[in-house]
């Protein structure tokens, strides 16, 4: 069974300072996605990363992925207010179309 | 607009009474899913579709149904209720290239079972 899992679960921040959320997998997997949730709200997509290596970015947020680890990293450069948010990573087996998510990463950036 | 449509967005129901949470897409994905969230819990996927008439399990399909009739519609029956199946509840769906496209979510479905 995949297990996906994020750390911290909750982070509260101030603006300008930069943090990075992990998310770790159980196995091999080389199709890594994140999402963002607001409040009440439905997910979006952030990232999609498909190999090892892979960097993206946008804006402040920059993903990357080590398959050989398994691990993500969603790093957050001079937060701001707007980047307040549920943070998910998700994993697909590269067997299958089975999606697991993590448990989510509450981010708060505070004035 | 391209889009997810669920419907409704708000139910509250009785345990038993069967129910039908619809789920519709315009944009021709042939990859369609259900996901539950729960708190501490994250999403939690219960089925998928790949394609009309191909349909999976995901981690937790127990006291759920669903069809794939049409590539656009891809409804979620719970055939009797209980109320640990109070939860949200989002539909998604993708292109499917063999993996590796995001998912677009409808707005999601808050349950309530009494």
């Amino acid at each position: 069974e995949l297990k996906v899992e994020q750390n911290p679960l909750f982070l509260s921040m101030q603006e300008g300072k930069n943090y990075t959320i992990y998310c770790n997998y159980s196995t091999t997997s080389d199709r890594l996605y994140w999402y963002r949730q607001d409040p009440g709200k439905s997910l979006e997509s952030l990232f999609v990363l498909l190999s090892n290596g892979a960097v993206k970015q946008e804006g402040r947020l920059m993903a990357s992925l080590d398959t050989k680890a398994r691990l993500s990293t969603l790093h957050i450069t001079a937060a701001v207010h707007d980047l307040s948010a549920t943070y998910f990573c998700a994993v697909q087996e590269t067997s299958g179309s089975r999606l697991t998510f993590g448990e989510g990463t509450q981010l708060t950036v505070n004035p | 607009e391209a889009q997810v449509t669920q419907n409704p967005r708000y139910l509250i129901t009785v345990t038993g009474k069967k129910l039908t949470v619809t789920c519709s897409q315009n944009m021709n994905h042939e990859y369609m899913s259900w996901y539950r969230q729960d708190p501490g819990l994250g999403l939690r996927q219960i089925y998928y579709s790949m394609n009309v008439e191909v349909t999976d399990k995901g981690d937790v399909p127990e006291g759920y149904k669903v069809s794939r009739k049409e590539k656009r519609n891809f409804p979620l029956i719970l055939e009797s209720p209980s109320p640990n199946q109070t939860s949200l509840y989002f539909c998604a769906s993708s292109p499917w290239t063999g993996g590796g496209e995001k998912l677009f979510f409808g707005s999601g479905t808050q349950l309530s079972v009494l």
